[in-house]
């Protein structure tokens, strides 16, 4: 199985800061990475697939890049609705799994 | 818009055989250019792919759950199913549902079903 590595754990931020995330897969997953925004109580959202196209709908400061097994979601400029859990997931080959999640949580 | 609602019983003992059911509507589960599947969280912690299903028939599921794991598809009823068996509290989570698009990404989800596996 292809293990997913997400870090940090949890990251504080403010509004308007700029947030990266980062993925790393135990071993190369071309570019085939999703990235999912879930707030308590919710399904998750998908955000981003293919490491980089934003999924219809999604604003343009969620941005993804990366391929081979180390892959980066940035958020560009914070925005109060944008706290919440994201998650990264590998999509190259069954059995598709998960990253730890990373918690955005408020300064 | 498409929509996907899971159904199933909310509480379960431990041993006993779960059954959950998803159904679609704004779409079709018979669509080639989709597969469906089922993820599940427990409460506070992430994400697990369990299964997917396209409506051939093929069948993807997870290596640490296929012993206990059965995922079906009907049709006709616009619905594809998860059957989990010998269920311990380490079952316990909320169970989703999904549409997966192009290289497997879940672009729709259900709202999720909780299910707590309690004597």
């Amino acid at each position: 199985d292809i293990q997913m590595t997400q870090s940090p754990s949890s990251v504080s931020a403010s509004v308007g800061d700029r947030v990266t995330i980062t993925c790393r897969a135990s071993q190369t997953i071309i570019s085939w990475l999703a990235w999912y925004q879930q707030k308590p109580g919710k399904a998750p959202k998908l955000l981003i697939h293919g490491a980089s196209t934003l999924q219809s709908g999604v604003p343009s400061r969620f941005s993804g890049s990366g391929s081979g097994t180390d892959f980066t979601l940035t958020i560009s400029s914070l925005q109060p609705e944008d706290f919440a859990t994201y998650y990264c997931q590998q999509t190259n080959s069954f059995p598709l799994t998960f990253g730890g999640g990373t918690k955005v949580e408020i300064k | 818009q498409l929509h996907l609602q899971e159904s199933g019983p909310g509480l379960v003992k431990p041993s006993e055989t779960l059954s959950l059911t998803c159904t679609v509507s704004g779409g079709s589960v018979s669509s080639s250019s989709y597969y469906w599947g089922w993820i599940r969280q427990p409460p506070g912690k992430g994400l697990e792919w369990i299964a997917t299903i396209y409506h051939s028939g093929s069948t993807y599921y997870n290596p640490s759950l296929k012993s206990r794991l059965s995922i079906s598809v009907d049709t006709s009823k616009n619905q594809f199913s998860l059957r989990l068996s010998s269920l311990t509290a380490a079952d316990t989570a909320v169970y989703y549902c999904a549409r997966l698009a192009g290289r497997y990404y879940s672009d729709y989800w259900g709202q999720g079903s909780l299910v707590i596996v309690s004597s």
